[in-house]
């Protein structure tokens, strides 16, 4: 089983669309967890961090922790054409190094 | 709002070529990293430094590889033998803890 999983896509959404993303994980050690948005050939931009379970909302933006079954989320609500990227989930125990999903492609259509 | 810049934003280079490639932090970050992104693959960790010296590497960073902070603002990796399979994306990230991360615009690397 690998470290982490995600779903590859590509997701198509139309705008506006409420979209849900998505990783599991094996490593029950992962204490800190982060959600990246990556443009084609661009460095991936830090959209949401959290560190326990439990919800954290940042806008359109909603990341969702659950430790217990080494599941997180993060949604989007009102999705725009500009939403259209991959998205990437990152994990790390405490004080160690993060360990990236492979990324989901996101498409929301106008 | 201050960023991570990486140059040069595209290096080619001949199969057993050095190559350095720079990475300005954000200036008030202690935490530097490299990660490496293969065309289609997921972000890898190469190299983790802290405190004017490497705090964790991966499998991946070999002796061909070397990390280096010459002077207050910039942080770089070295490539010493470049194989065809070291072209990839380059990504420097740093941070004021071990996270969150804040990436660059990488520097992509086409070994020939």
């Amino acid at each position: 089983q690998k470290e982490v999983e995600q779903d590859p896509g590509p997701l198509s959404v139309p705008e506006g669309a409420i979209v849900s993303l998505n990783c599991t994980y094996s490593n029950s050690a992962f204490q800190y967890f982060m959600w990246y948005r990556q443009y084609s050939r661009k460095g991936p931009e830090l959209l949401m961090y959290t560190y326990s379970s439990g919800n954290k909302e940042d806008g359109r933006f909603t990341a969702q922790v659950d430790k217990s079954s080494k599941y997180i989320s993060l949604f989007i609500r009102d999705s725009q054409p500009s939403d259209s990227a991959t998205y990437l989930c990152a994990m790390s125990p405490l004080g160690q190094n993060f360990v990236f999903g492979p990324g989901t492609r996101l498409s929301v259509l106008p | 709002e201050p960023e991570v810049t990486q140059t040069p934003s595209h290096q080619v280079t001949q199969m057993g070529q050095e190559v350095i490639l720079r990475c300005v932090p954000i200036s008030n970050h202690l935490y530097f990293y490299w990660y490496r992104q293969i065309l289609g693959q997921k972000v890898e960790f190469l190299v983790s430094f802290y405190n004017n010296e490497i705090s964790e590497k991966s499998e991946i960073f070999d002796d061909q590889f070397s990390v280096e902070r010459p002077d207050g603002s910039n942080f770089t990796l070295k490539i010493r033998s470049t194989k065809l399979e070291d072209s990839a994306m380059y990504f420097c990230a740093s941070g004021p803890t071990r996270s969150p991360l804040h990436f660059g615009n990488g520097t992509r690397l086409t070994v020939t």
